[in-house]
């Protein structure tokens, strides 16, 4: 079983080069996520969707956008990257967004701006 | 709002050591609460969760019990190995909004 899939798992951007995190689950889970994980500072929420055409803003949202035209995907985009966007970035996806569900993760995608 | 606090680390043990990590919450109403492990290179995983005050969650050895009248959610092992280095998180579910992560703390597990 694939899960939560994400690609690619590293990359080096220039800033003010933009590019897009990609995110896709098999599991049919409406709700899915995107975490940005920075040393010493656990996980915090990026965005997140309750499912197609759906998407909410996290903790920490800004310079970035989503989008979610499938119940399948949920592309992660990095308009004009800055050095602060540096971080390893997880997608998840949950069945439900109730108090039982845990989430599934990515294995995550290691980007550096410079 | 909710939030989760971990102790902080790193954490290094002997081998066949006691493993305790604190985790203390904050949250509205009566959350879920879990415990991730995040192996090196790889993505969070879920290892144990607890539902209701008083559950005790377990997996693969290590234990958590939900104590209510102290917000807390302690992860705890009787004997480490060196498999067991990892990252971990405590982490929340107040119901209807995503989960709530703690700051996560790094065990290493010597020979």
């Amino acid at each position: 079983n694939a899960g939560v899939t994400q690609t690619p798992k590293f990359r080096i951007l220039k800033i003010g080069q933009s590019m897009t995190l990609q995110c896709a689950q098999d599991m049919n889970h409406n709700y899915m996520y995107w975490y940005r994980q920075d040393p010493g500072m656990g996980l915090k929420l990026i965005y997140y969707s309750v499912g197609a055409g759906i998407t909410d803003k996290g903790e920490v949202p800004n310079g970035y956008n989503v989008s979610r035209s499938t119940t399948e995907d949920f592309p992660l985009r990095l308009e004009l990257a800055a050095p602060s966007q540096t971080s390893v970035y997880f997608c998840a996806s949950s069945y439900s967004i109730d108090r039982l569900t845990e989430a599934f993760f990515g294995q995550g995608t290691r980007l550096t701006v410079v | 709002g909710d939030s989760v606090t971990q102790m902080e680390g790193p954490v290094t043990l002997s081998e066949e050591a006691f493993l305790t990590i604190n985790c203390t919450y904050t949250a509205t109403g009566y959350p879920s609460l879990f415990w991730y492990v995040q192996y090196p290179g790889e993505g969070l995983q879920l290892l144990l969760k607890a539902t209701k005050a008083d559950d005790k969650g377990s997996n693969k050895g290590f234990e958590a019990t939900y104590r209510k009248e102290t917000t807390s959610f302690h992860l705890e092992k009787g004997s480490v190995q060196v498999s067991d280095s990892a990252v971990y998180f405590c982490a929340l579910n107040s119901g209807n909004t995503p989960l709530v992560f703690g700051k996560g703390t790094r065990l290493s597990v010597i020979a």
